[in-house]
């Protein structure tokens, strides 16, 4: 299996500029997560979903950042407009149905600094 | 959720055992004890985890307290490329949201 593969890897981007982030989570893998990971905050779950559906976005900072998952393999987390307070490892992962035996599996992340 | 406490930072020299231990004394019965790791510019990375019982796969060993209000991780041999932060987090095993890092113990391993 080829993991979950996120995409880019890095990006800089300018203050105010959208940016998108994608992910492609593990096949057959119904839940999917998106974290991120700065120096002071430490590892945040911001959103995640079941069998597409957003289920708990009360992680997610504030209206500039929304996430989708149109289908079973492919999801976004955007920010518009985006901040220098932005910068940070935007993380994705994914698992089976939580049983006691599923564990969550991440991507690499995608490394994005807003100047 | 029950909070886990863990040492900042650890070293431990190559070859030998890596012992990262974990406080949980406020664990709740349902409650799994899991272990990550993340290695410098990666994502974390699942190790181990277990309810009451020891557990042992091929990256490690979990040993919990018959109390369940501690455990420890054992590495039985570090080598340079387990330096990494190590995560311990517990978890109700049917709930994914509760999937809650904390800072975790830096482990260095040394030649």
């Amino acid at each position: 299996d080829a993991g979950v593969i996120q995409s880019p890897r890095h990006e800089v981007t300018e203050m105010g500029q959208e940016v998108t982030l994608r992910c492609k989570p593990i096949s057959g893998h119904d839940y999917l997560f998106w974290y991120r990971q700065t120096m002071m905050r430490g590892l945040e779950l911001l959103i995640y979903f079941n069998n597409n559906v957003p289920i708990d976005d009360s992680g997610m900072p504030e209206d500039r950042f929304s996430a989708k998952m149109p289908n079973a393999s492919f999801s976004t987390l955007k920010i518009q407009p985006s901040e220098p307070r932005d910068s940070a490892v935007y993380f994705c992962a994914s698992s089976l149905a939580p049983t006691s035996g599923n564990t969550i599996y991440f991507g690499e992340g995608s490394w994005l600094t807003v100047v | 959720d029950a909070k886990t406490t863990q040492p900042p930072s650890m070293d431990c020299a190559e070859g030998r055992a890596a012992n990262l231990p974990c406080n949980h004394s406020t664990i709740s019965g349902n409650e799994y004890v899991y272990w990550y790791r993340q290695i410098h510019s990666q994502g974390p990375q699942y190790i181990i985890h277990g309810l009451k019982n020891n557990e042992t796969n091929e990256m490690a060993s979990l040993i919990i307290t018959e109390d369940r209000k501690s455990s420890t991780l054992i590495l039985p041999h570090a080598t340079l490329r387990d330096t990494a932060v190590y995560y311990c987090i517990v978890r109700v095993a049917n709930n994914n949201n509760d999937m809650r890092f904390g800072a975790g113990t830096r482990l260095t391993v040394k030649p």
